[in-house]
């Protein structure tokens, strides 16, 4: 079964504002990554961060983490037209099994 | 530096019929694995491998082979292939287990 489930399923915003997806998942890990599938793609990796971090940034995406929830979120900033894609959420666990979810589109209008 | 190269990119076949979609990766990564894509689903793990020589299943194993004879390949079969099994097929590797994943382009395939 999925481990990550991201909300929401799907987000139009407009070039310049900001987006801003979940992820929640249920049993403990050891990181947490957000990838990125550019239509008829491969997955791309975006961020990884561990089970003790609490944020991290990388250029325009901000990534926090909360343990006690369960949760994850992924914040991309000045959004540009190419941005849109979907947006996935993976939590690995120690038998390197990473889970993902069923990933949120994103949709960044001129 | 070719990263992950899968093969081929697409392929129909008929139910019954059986293939082999090619994994190859060139980082020297002992994890490597496969998932299937359908849509609404995300990616659902097959087979995974730690290493040469080590195989296990993932969540959907079923109707799928795998093997790991050499550190760089990592062949998945469809022994009689269904309908069911119709979806984007991506291989994966990563170097341990807190590092990312790098995926192929991905195989679509389509079984009538």
């Amino acid at each position: 079964s999925q481990q990550g489930e991201e909300d929401p399923q799907a987000l139009s915003i407009q070039e310049g504002e900001n987006a801003t997806m979940n992820c929640s998942y249920k049993t403990s890990i050891n990181n947490l990554q957000w990838y990125r599938q550019n239509s008829g793609r491969g997955l791309v990796h975006l961020i990884l961060i561990r089970s003790n971090e609490r944020e991290k940034h990388s250029g325009r995406l901000r990534v926090t983490l909360d343990t006690s929830k369960k949760s994850s979120s992924l914040l991309i900033t000045a959004s540009r037209a190419a941005d849109t894609a979907s947006y996935f959420c993976a939590t690995g666990r120690n038998d390197y099994k990473l889970s993902f979810g069923a990933g949120t589109t994103v949709t960044v209008r001129a | 530096n070719a990263g992950v190269t899968q093969t081929p990119k697409f392929q129909v076949l008929k139910t019954g019929q059986s293939m082999t979609l090619q994994c190859a990766q060139d980082m020297n990564h002992e994890y490597m694995s496969w998932y299937r894509q359908d849509p609404g689903m995300g990616l659902r793990l097959i087979h995974y491998s730690v290493g040469a020589g080590i195989t296990d299943q993932g969540e959907v194993p079923n109707g799928y082979n795998v093997s790991r004879s050499t550190t760089e390949d990592f062949p998945l079969r469809l022994l009689s292939a269904a309908p069911s099994q119709t979806s984007v097929y991506f291989c994966a590797s990563m170097g341990d287990n807190n590092s990312p994943l790098h995926f192929g382009n991905g195989t679509r395939l389509t079984v009538t």
